[in-house]
C-alpha cells in the first residue's frame, strides 16, 4: 500500500491480559520501526526490522515485549501481561532502506489503553 | 540531559507571524529529521536533512552540524499549521537509523 498502516486503532486491555498490536509497511519498504509515544510527547524507540530480521531490539523491554515481521503478514507487536505503564500510543514507522539518511513514514499509531 | 532539547515548548503566534522552533543536541548524528503531530496524532514527515537548508512551500528546515543546531522556520504562519513539530536526530553511534526524539514543540496560530 501507499501508506504504513496500524491496526486496532484502539485497543483496551485488562491488567494482565495479551496485547497484539499490527503494522503493514508501505509496499517495497524494506525497514519497520516500532515506537511507544508515552505522555504526549515522550517517544521511545522499540524494535527495527529489515525485512523479517530483527535490525535493532536494544529498545525492547524483554521480558513481555516481543516482536515479528513474517514474510507475506502484517508486522506484529505484541505485550504478554500487560501493565498499566504500557497505556501508550505505538507507532510503526517504515522506510524504503536502512541507514540515517532514509525518511521514515509513519502509521496513524494504536492507542492502547490498559486498564 | 535529554540528548535532543527543543525550544520554545509551548508557542502562540498570530495568523502570518513567521515562526522558528530549535533543536539542539549533544551528540553525533546522521541525519536530523523534523516532524509534525496533527492533533489527531498522526505523524507526517516534514524533512530529513544533514546539512544546509531545505524549503518546502512556507516550511525552510536549517541544520548547523557545527554548533549541533537545527531551526524549523514557518512564513505567513495559518491556523492549520497548529500541530506539535518534534525534532528527531539519527545518532551516528546507533545501528541503523532509529530516531531519538525531542520533547516537541505546541504550535498554535490564532486566526
Amino acid at each position: 500500500g501507499e501508506e504504513v498502516a496500524q491496526t486496532p486503532k484502539h485497543l483496551v486491555r485488562g491488567e494482565g491480559q495479551k496485547a497484539k498490536l499490527y503494522c503493514a509497511p508501505i509496499k517495497g519498504h524494506s525497514y519497520v520501526f516500532w515506537y511507544q509515544q508515552v505522555l504526549k510527547n515522550e517517544f521511545k524507540f522499540l524494535i527495527s526490522f529489515q525485512n523479517e530480521n530483527v535490525f535493532d531490539e536494544t529498545g525492547m523491554p524483554k521480558e513481555r515485549f516481543s516482536a515479528k515481521c513474517l514474510p507475506n503478514s502484517p508486522c506484529s507487536l505484541e505485550i504478554q501481561a500487560t501493565k498499566l505503564e504500557d497505556s501508550a500510543v505505538y507507532f510503526c514507522a517504515s522506510s524504503q532502506a536502512g541507514g540515517s539518511y532514509n525518511e521514515q513514514f509513519f502509521g496513524p499509531g494504536t492507542r492502547l489503553t490498559v486498564l | 540531559k535529554n540528548e535532543v532539547e527543543q525550544s520554545p515548548q509551548n508557542l502562540t503566534a498570530q495568523e502570518g507571524e513567521f515562526i522558528t522552533i530549535n533543536c539542539s543536541y549533544s551528540v553525533g548524528i546522521s541525519a536530523l529529521h523534523w516532524l509534525q503531530q496533527h492533533p489527531g496524532g498522526g505523524i507526517v514527515s516534514l524533512f530529513m536533512l544533514s546539512s544546509g537548508k531545505k524549503k518546502h512551500g512556507r516550511l525552510i528546515a536549517t541544520i548547523n552540524i557545527q554548533e549541533k543546531h537545527s531551526s524549523l522556520h514557518i512564513t505567513a504562519s495559518h491556523p492549520r499549521d497548529s500541530a506539535v513539530y518534534i525534532c528527531a536526530v539519527a545518532l551516528s553511534e546507533t545501528s541503523g537509523s532509529r530516531l531519538t526524539f525531542g520533547e516537541g514543540t505546541q504550535l498554535t496560530v490564532n486566526p
